[in-house]
């Protein structure tokens, strides 16, 4: 069965301290692998990425993710966090041409 | 640019009552996309449309219909509706599948009471 799974349901960081999202996902081929931000009250964006370039992906404010295909992972990292990046952010998968699988999110909460 | 476009933005429903929730993408996309984001649990697709006159059921297709008469427009229709459908509504398009970014519009938050 094809899903996708974040680790952790909430992540608590410092202003100014890296911040790792984890996610998972189970599937016999290599799909599609998004990371999307939601701030409150507000729409999806898109934050990053991957589809079978490089492993590592670069994305808007300073975000990246790192697709590890033996782990099957596809973890979301920033070097150091800001106030702004107080949000919740959803894995994403794309396992065919019409289908988004979202894993459950995970809200960060930045400490001043 | 407009890019996905929802309206209402909110709304209150009595058990029983019917709406359509309105979605228009400027965009020119094939693919068009309703999902409904309850907590906890990320977003769920209701229905999906690939083109004009096109549509398909997705996850959790139950109590909503929709229609696909031009590019544009992908409305999202509840016909009787339940306490169960209580939950923030999107409407997302992408130009050729999923293998593209999708954009969503701002969401649409409905109550059944």
């Amino acid at each position: 069965a094809q899903s996708v799974t974040q680790l952790d349901s909430h992540v608590s960081v410092s202003e100014g301290t890296p911040v790792l999202l984890r996610c998972n996902y189970s599937s016999s081929y290599s799909p599609s692998l998004f990371w999307y931000v939601q701030h409150p009250n507000k729409g999806l964006q898109l934050l990053l990425k991957y589809t079978s370039a490089a492993t590592l992906v670069k994305g808007i404010n300073g975000f990246e993710a790192e697709f590890k295909k033996s782990e099957t992972s596809f973890h979301l990292t920033k070097p150091s966090a800001h106030m702004s990046d107080a949000a919740e952010y959803f894995c994403v998968v794309s396992f065919n041409d019409y289908k988004l699988s979202f894993g459950a999110g995970t809200t960060v909460t930045v400490r001043a | 640019n407009a890019g996905v476009t929802q309206t209402p933005k909110f709304r209150i429903l009595k058990i029983g009552q019917s709406m359509t929730l309105q979605c228009a993408q400027d965009m020119n996309h094939n693919y068009m996309y309703w999902y409904r984001q309850d907590p906890g649990m990320g977003l769920k697709l209701i229905y999906y449309s690939v083109g004009a006159g096109i549509t398909d059921k997705g996850e959790v297709p139950n109590g909503y219909n929709v229609s696909r008469s031009t590019t544009e427009d992908f409305p999202l229709r509840l016909e009787l509706a339940a306490p169960s459908q209580t939950s923030v509504y999107f409407c997302a398009s992408s130009s050729t599948g999923t293998a593209t970014e999708a954009f969503f519009g701002q969401g649409t938050r409905l109550t059944v009471v």
